[in-house]
């Protein structure tokens, strides 16, 4: 079955303590990004990748990082977690369609709700 | 930057009637795609229906259609007959040709029986 895997799905810290959210596809895509989605302000990006070590900044890569060393894995990382990262997370992949294909939709994992206090 | 603007909180309809979900976008491009995607309170993004800009024929998904307004930047989706299985927040989006994706703030939609 295609898809897009997020762990963990719940997830409480504290204030500095540095966490992961892994997230991986079997798909064979190309593309991977991450989100926040926050009340009123819908998805967000934090960053994307266009493909094995090819990464770039989103509209909200401040306080995150990410690394793409395998295909297959995107995993989001908090050095330093503060309560305005507290959000829902998603990690998202697609299909890099050659010229004159149709592009493919966007498969979205389960969601990560992290709560920082 | 390309922005997405789906201008109703909240909406609300009788099962088995109709509604129209709002959205309009900002954009210079000329290549781009358009999605709904839709989000139970399971909180799983689910595709209801996709748009490329280069078809001017509207694409429909069973009771699920949408009126692609290219000059006006306009994208509303319409559902038909309504079900109770169609409460959920529902999410535009628009994408690039380099993929770079943007969402609206969402739409929450109500289905009284």
């Amino acid at each position: 079955e295609a898809q897009v895997t997020q762990n963990p799905r719940y997830l409480i810290t504290v204030t500095g303590k540095k966490l992961t959210v892994t997230c991986s596809q079997n798909m064979n895509h190309e593309y991977m990004s991450w989100y926040r989605q926050d009340p009123g302000l819908g998805l967000r990006q934090i960053y994307y990748s266009m493909n094995v070590e090819v990464t770039d900044k989103g509209d909200v890569p401040e306080g995150y990082k990410v690394s793409r060393k395998e295909k297959r894995n995107f995993p989001l990382i908090l050095e330093s977690p503060s309560p305005n990262q507290t959000s829902l997370y998603f990690c998202a992949s697609t299909r890099i369609a050659s010229a004159g294909a149709s592009d493919t939709e966007a498969f979205f994992g389960q969601g990560t709700r992290l709560t920082v206090v | 930057a390309q922005t997405v603007t789906q201008s109703q909180p909240e909406m609300s309809v009788q099962e088995a009637e109709t509604v129209t979900l709002s959205c309009t976008y900002d954009t210079s491009e000329s290549d781009y795609y358009l999605f709904w995607y839709k989000q139970p309170p399971s909180r799983q993004m689910i595709l209801v229906i996709r748009q490329e800009a280069y078809k001017q024929q509207n694409a429909t998904e069973n009771r699920f259609s949408v009126n692609f307004q290219k000059a006006a930047k306009s994208f509303s989706l319409k559902i038909s007959d309504s079900q109770l299985g169609d409460a959920a927040m529902y999410f535009c989006a628009y994408r690039s040709a380099w993929h770079d994706m943007r969402f609206g703030a969402g739409t929450r939609l109500t289905v009284k029986p």
